[in-house]
């Protein structure tokens, strides 16, 4: 069975450094993985997604993360944080092709201090 | 466009009462999936239609949950009676049928539950 495990609960940086969220999962076989943020009052949006190609993904808000296979890893990355990047984000995998649902893990909570 | 809306945006009940979550997903969207996250867990998957057929409802906790999709447009969530450890949020997510990978689910912003 996939799963999903994001070792950092919470995380706190400065506004405008470098931030990484960790996430390594677990597929058999090709995974289909993403990322989602979910701001205060608000779903679910999808920052990134990978599927094949390209292992280095960018996404929205300047938001990039790339896939390693040999380390099972998918980490989210953004050269200078934002006050309003303050979320819970979450990493995802799906296995695709008539078996879409996604296994999420726990999240991370990001607070930025000035 | 519209995004997918959810039902109410939060309720409280009583522990044996009855609560339907309801679920519109965005137009033409024939994937719909429900999800559920428990304070302090993982979102985890409940369910997913295909129009109004159920595809996959492998994560439906017990027979307490009642999932329908009438018409293949919108969906409801009963959950009768309800117990303590149904609370958390519930979240809806849609997304189009394609012929290989791609597919992205759109997530409401959720249905939050707590059940006293």
């Amino acid at each position: 069975a996939q799963s999903v495990t994001q070792p950092d609960i919470h995380i706190t940086v400065s506004e405008g450094a470098s931030l990484e969220l960790r996430c390594n999962y677990s597929y058999g076989a090709t995974p289909y993985l993403f990322w989602y943020v979910q701001s205060p009052g608000q779903g679910l949006q999808l920052l990134l997604k990978y599927f094949s190609g390209d292992t280095l993904v960018q996404g929205i808000k300047g938001f990039e993360a790339e896939f390693k296979r040999s380390q099972s890893s998918f980490n989210l990355r953004k050269p200078s944080v934002h006050w309003s990047d303050a979320a819970e984000y979450f990493c995802a995998v799906g296995a695709g092709f008539g078996n879409e649902k996604l296994t999420f893990g726990t999240g991370t909570r990001l607070t930025i201090i000035p | 466009e519209a995004g997918v809306t959810q039902f109410p945006s939060h309720s409280v009940i009583e522990k044996g009462q009855t609560v339907t979550l309801r679920c519109d997903p965005i137009s033409g969207h024939d994937n719909l999936y429900w999800y559920r996250r428990v304070m302090g867990k993982e979102i985890k998957f409940l369910l997913h239609f295909v129009k109004e057929s159920k595809q996959d409802e492998s994560g439906m906790p017990n027979n307490r949950f009642l999932a329908e999709r009438t018409g293949g447009t919108y969906s409801t969530l009963k959950v009768q009676p309800a117990e303590l450890e149904d609370s958390g949020v519930y979240f809806c997510a849609s997304s189009q049928r394609v012929s290989g990978p791609g597919e992205t689910q759109y997530f409401g912003p959720g249905t939050r539950l707590l059940v006293l």
